[in-house]
């Protein structure tokens, strides 16, 4: 069975980072890309980028270039998201993904909250 | 950047109703379309993939349809578990884009 365990809830002071993971288990990790996705409260969901966890290959919304990295770690399987210099903007729920149709699968969420 | 257009953005009906939600694209994306279901607090839930398979476990009152640029989510005779909200994703090309969701409420 396939599994995407997130880390817990963030909150974190305007213009900081914040690095969020995706442990995964019940499958060979290099088997899918991990996409990363965004849904701030009562809102829709907005694709944030992809990384090929065989080559650390990344594809982002031009939207989140600049917000965003993508990273992985073969030796735990987990991938990673960071995101900088954070504004309230920036708070909601966000999700990791794969599958063999982009998106099977999905992490629980991690909420990150923006606030001094 | 292909922008998924999704309607209606909420609707409200009966127990054992049967509604259709549409997702159209702004380009061909070749069936490659996925619907998800979501309820509150909790992730999408995987429903059907290239527009017209049902994913593993889905209950077959769920089904998919459309091609080109036009697709639509159809749940017949529907159930208290499926008031929830919807979502098409189109993964054709990146970026990766969304509809901007249905909320599906009981009347």
């Amino acid at each position: 069975e396939v599994q995407l365990q997130q880390s817990g809830p963030e909150l974190v002071k305007p213009g900081a980072s914040v690095k969020i993971s995706c442990k995964t288990s019940g499958y060979t990790f290099t088997e899918y890309t991990m996409h990363w996705v965004k849904q701030s409260h009562g809102k829709s969901l907005e694709w944030i980028g992809g990384i090929n966890p065989n080559n650390g290959g990344t594809s982002y919304n031009q939207k989140f270039k600049g917000k965003a990295t993508l990273t992985v770690d073969k030796s735990s399987s987990t991938a990673y998201m960071e995101l900088r210099s954070l504004t309230s903007e920036d708070s909601a729920v966000y999700y990791c993904a794969n599958g063999n149709y982009a998106m099977d699968y999905w992490g629980q969420g991690t909420s990150v909250t923006v606030s001094s | 950047e292909i922008q998924m257009t999704q309607s209606p953005s909420s609707m409200s009906a009966s127990l054992g109703d049967r509604i259709t939600i549409t997702c159209q694209a702004t380009q061909d994306i070749v069936k490659n379309l996925n619907w998800y279901q979501q309820k509150p607090g909790k992730p999408p839930s995987f429903l059907i993939y290239y527009a017209t398979e049902l994913a593993e476990g889905v209950p077959s009152r769920f089904s998919g349809s459309g091609s080109g640029s036009d697709y639509s989510l159809t749940i017949s005779n529907l159930e208290s578990e499926d008031f929830a909200d919807y979502y098409c994703l189109q993964f054709y090309e990146f970026p990766y884009t969304f509809g901007g969701g249905t909320k599906l409420e009981i009347k």
